[in-house]
């Protein structure tokens, strides 16, 4: 089934120290979007990709980087994870202005 | 106004019962209304989404009535069953202004527990 995977599925990080999460998509779609979604609350758009175009949401914290080597791939940076990034971070697509269809997401844990 | 406004936080609804979860948006150039449903662990997934040009969309159990005058549009569970339980976010979108993306703007999200 074509799909969006994100790996891993929980990730714990040292305060500080630079993690990366990944996300592969089978869809062949244009756009990938990357959300952070923390407990209990609504997720949050961080940047989005459009083919290799990098599109910031304007509050997005300096912290967070993304990366879209190809059509398939995109990486989420955090250069020095706080304890306030420990959230649910979700990958997205859409063709355009079509559906969005999300992965099951990465638990990002901070110690 | 880009915020979506999603209530109740919570509902408890017996098996068979219906229920109701609304939103309200300020924004009048978002033209793209789904709603998305979310168990524990997963992301979300689409359920059911609605254009500004009709005013209620129905498949299966699930309709989402529309309101443009007000702004306000809600998710009907029928025959709500426990399989629903679910975590239900309502998100709107600006597909005529969006760059050519959906940039999903969501609101806070209603826990729903169905009991048996």
């Amino acid at each position: 089934d074509a799909m969006v995977i994100q790996n891993p599925r929980y990730q714990v990080t040292q305060f500080g120290k630079p993690v990366t999460l990944s996300c592969s998509q089978t869809l062949n779609h244009n756009v990938m979007y990357w959300y952070q979604q923390k407990s209990s609350q609504a997720p949050k758009l961080l940047f989005h990709y459009y083919d290799k175009d990098f599109n910031n949401e304007a509050d997005t914290p300096d912290n967070f980087q993304s990366r879209r080597p190809n059509t398939s791939f995109c990486f989420l940076d955090i250069r020095s994870p706080g304890l306030g990034d420990a959230a649910m971070y979700l990958c997205a697509t859409s063709r355009d202005v079509g559906v969005v269809h999300f992965g099951s997401g990465t638990r990002l844990t901070v110690v | 106004q880009q915020q979506v406004k999603q209530s109740p936080q919570s509902l408890i609804v017996q098996k068979g019962g219906i229920s109701i979860i609304n939103c309200a948006y300020e924004n009048t150039a978002f033209d793209y209304f789904p709603w998305y449903q979310q168990f524990p662990g997963k992301g979300p997934a689409l359920l059911i989404a609605i254009r500004p040009d009709v005013s209620e969309k129905k498949e299966g159990r699930f309709t989402i009535s529309f309101n443009k005058s007000a702004k306000q549009f809600s998710l009907h569970i029928m025959d709500s069953q426990p399989g629903d339980s679910a975590t239900y976010f309502c998100a709107a979108s600006s597909l005529r202004v969006g760059g050519a993306t959906n940039k999903l703007i969501f609101g806070t999200g209603t826990l729903l527990a169905v009991q048996p």
